[in-house]
């Protein structure tokens, strides 16, 4: 089993949509999770932390299960924009070797 | 402030040469990583950099690759023989802190072995 896991898609909605994500890691010990975009031919940028609380910035919003070992991330209101590869990280507790998903692509249709 | 700076963006070359990656990660972080990034393996942390000191190398594929930071502002990393299973692209990241900080990721180099 990978150490993390998502759903490749690809997820194609319409615009003014809401889509999730759903990213499970086998690592109970994992301690800081985030969520990378990347654009197709980009680098991964840093979209946001997920805190053990759940969080929210503007549309998107990430949450922790840590009974199951899953994060999330919820787009509201999908913009045509928010088309690209959506990447989970878990990291283990102090610094610890960096482990990404495989990735879900998202395209966004007008 | 500039971003990580990888060169050369891209890189085509016959299999068997010496390929050498640079990266200048962001002034001031302390963390650097190299990475590469395929269709069927998605992206793989080969290599990461404490200090200018290496802490983990255990997702270096082979002994074909090998990774040196001299200094806090330069690494490179470097495939002797190329091979074009090879062809992949190669991320440079750095970030400030350990694990609690997000990682930014330099351009990449397009890497193509004949």
């Amino acid at each position: 089993r990978k150490e993390v896991e998502q759903d490749p898609g690809p997820f194609n909605v319409p615009e003014g949509a809401t889509v999730a994500f759903n990213c499970t890691y086998s690592n109970s010990a994992s301690q800081s999770f985030f969520w990378y975009r990347q654009d197709c031919r980009k680098e991964p940028k840093l979209l946001m932390s997920v805190y053990s609380s759940g969080n929210e910035d503007g549309r998107f919003t990430a949450q922790l299960n840590r009974a199951s070992q899953y994060i999330s991330l919820l787009i509201r209101d999908s913009k045509l924009s928010d088309s690209a590869t959506y990447l989970c990280v878990a990291l283990k507790t102090s610094y610890d070797k960096v482990i990404f998903g495989p990735g879900t692509s998202l395209s966004v249709i007008p | 402030d500039a971003g990580v700076i990888q060169s050369p963006r891209h890189e085509v070359t016959e299999m068997g040469q010496e390929v050498t990656l640079r990266c200048k990660p962001i002034s001031g972080h302390d963390y650097l990583f190299w990475y590469r990034q395929t269709m069927m393996r998605g992206l793989e942390l080969l290599i990461y950099f404490n200090n200018n000191v290496p802490i983990d190398d255990s997702g270096m594929p082979e002994d074909r690759f090998s990774a040196k930071m001299p200094n806090a502002s330069f690494s490179t990393l470097k495939i002797q023989p190329s091979e074009p299973r090879d062809s992949a692209v190669y991320f440079c990241a750095s970030s400030h802190t350990g694990g609690g900080q997000p990682q930014h990721f330099g351009d990449g180099t397009r890497l193509s072995i004949l």
